[in-house]
């Protein structure tokens, strides 16, 4: 049980290089989300699909696209990248109904754009 | 707007004493309050949550308080152990909803 994976760990990109970032969960979660963390800003919401076959736009969602391939698999994809778009992103996932409607996430992805 | 705000941004705790983290909110139709654990190089992981009808969780060494009337949570570990140094984001979920809305976070250090 991997819990929520994602690839890659690291990535450099020249501004307006595209790339996408992968994230997979093993625990029948319906809900994936997509969050990027910066210093002194938290954890800010970029998209999140509360189920397979829906996505919807979070706090920071311009220049980011997503697609919810199948239950398991969320996507995240920055078609021109820019410096703004250095951070850490982190995927997550849930199962609504619980009542705190816990979030686990995976180990993040470091992310560079020159 | 930051609708979730903890304003320490570190903290300095000496190992065995208790350390106290603090979060405020701004909007009163939150309806759940959770705090994440983060060490470096991996994701954030959940540590303990409370309701907002109620005013204190305890898991073991983890107490959370809620004063709603002040729109103010605190974490409070105890006794702190070098093992807690980390950070620590508050969140917040809206009533109906399954997004959560986070904090800055605060870094906590433990001092042998």
């Amino acid at each position: 049980n991997a819990g929520v994976t994602q690839t890659p760990k690291f990535q450099v990109l020249k501004t307006g290089q595209s790339m996408t970032l992968q994230c997979a969960q093993d625990m029948n979660h319906n809900s994936m989300y997509w969050y990027r963390q910066d210093p002194g800003m938290g954890l800010r919401l970029i998209y999140y699909s509360a189920s397979e076959g829906t996505t919807d736009k979070g706090e920071v969602p311009n220049g980011y696209n997503v697609s919810r391939l199948n239950k398991r698999e969320f996507s995240l994809r920055l078609e021109s990248a820019a410096p703004s778009q250095t951070s850490v992103y982190f995927c997550a996932s849930s199962e609504p109904g619980l009542a705190s409607d816990e979030q686990f996430f995976g180990p993040g992805t470091r992310l560079t754009v020159l | 707007d930051q609708q979730v705000k903890q304003n320490s941004p570190s903290l300095s705790v000496q190992e065995g004493r208790i350390s106290i983290l603090n979060c405020d909110y701004t909007n009163s139709m939150f309806d759940y309050f959770l705090w994440y654990k983060k060490y470096p190089a991996e994701g954030p992981t959940f540590l303990i949550s409370i309701s907002s009808i109620k005013d204190k969780n305890e898991d073991g060494r983890f107490t959370v308080f809620l004063n709603k009337s002040a729109k103010h949570l605190s974490l409070h570990i105890v006794p702190s152990q070098p093992g807690d140094s980390a950070v620590y984001f508050c969140a917040a979920r809206f009533q109906g909803a399954q997004k959560l809305v986070f904090g800055q976070g605060t870094r906590l250090t433990i001092n042998p």
